[in-house]
């Protein structure tokens, strides 16, 4: 069974720091690119950031680009979002997805159950 | 990156059809047959309905299907249920590895 489970989140101030992680069970991680999507409250799904199975591919929208850094640990098959200077308008549900393609196929099979993150002071 | 643009709801009787627009530019929907479709009931997390335009995962219904033309992606339901009530969202690779999620639409079962 595809399990991912995201953790990581918190109430953070503006202009802090934090590390989301995704624990990704149940596949073969290294044969599947990655991706990162926020749901403000209330509002539709955003995409965030998605990295494909050996890194060489990463991408980020412009709303957090030069402030998040995604990464993964085929090892421990484990995902991460290195998240900077923060924002208010950083305030979602952060979840996890896998792509159905090692590549990026922009298509997320399996999602985890998202981890919250709170930016304000 | 602007989000794809999806009418804000739809509605349709048990039994009946919806379909939904997705529309975005030659640099998204129109430019890749990488288009999905994702549902998302209130308090959980999405699921994917439709992916690459027509394929269908294992277990979606296919009362679900999609459709593309030009540079606009559509999801049509079928035989509606009661279950179907719940927010729809498409997706689409942009190039250069980025991606675009649909300004989504709340689907009403009347």
């Amino acid at each position: 069974e595809v399990q991912l489970v995201e953790s990581g989140g918190g109430l953070v101030e503006p202009g802090r720091s934090l590390r989301l992680s995704c624990a990704a069970s149940g596949f073969t991680f290294n044969n599947h690119a990655m991706h990162w999507v926020r749901q403000a409250p209330g509002k539709g799904l955003e995409w965030v950031s998605g990295i494909s199975w050996n890194s060489g591919a990463i991408g980020y929208a412009d709303s957090v680009k030069g402030r998040f850094t995604i990464s993964r640990d085929n090892a421990k098959n484990s995902l991460y979002l290195q998240m900077n200077s923060l924002r208010a308008e950083d305030t979602a549900l952060y979840y996890c997805a896998k792509d159905v393609c090692g590549g990026d196929c922009h298509s997320f099979d399996y999602w985890g159950q998202g981890t919250p993150v709170t930016v304000s002071s | 990156q602007s989000a794809l643009t999806q009418p804000p709801s739809a509605s349709g009787s048990p039994g009946h059809s919806v379909t939904i627009s997705c529309t975005g530019t030659s640099s998204d929907v129109g430019g890749y047959n990488f288009v999905s479709w994702y549902q998302q009931h209130p308090g959980k997390a999405p699921k994917l309905m439709i992916y690459e335009v027509t394929k269908r995962p294992s277990g979606v219904p296919d009362r679900f299907s999609g459709s593309k033309s030009g540079n606009t992606a559509s999801l049509t339901v079928s035989g509606l249920q009661a279950e179907d009530e719940a927010d729809y969202y498409c997706n689409s690779y942009a190039g250069s590895d980025l991606g675009v999620f649909g300004t989504g639409t709340k689907v009403t079962v009347l």
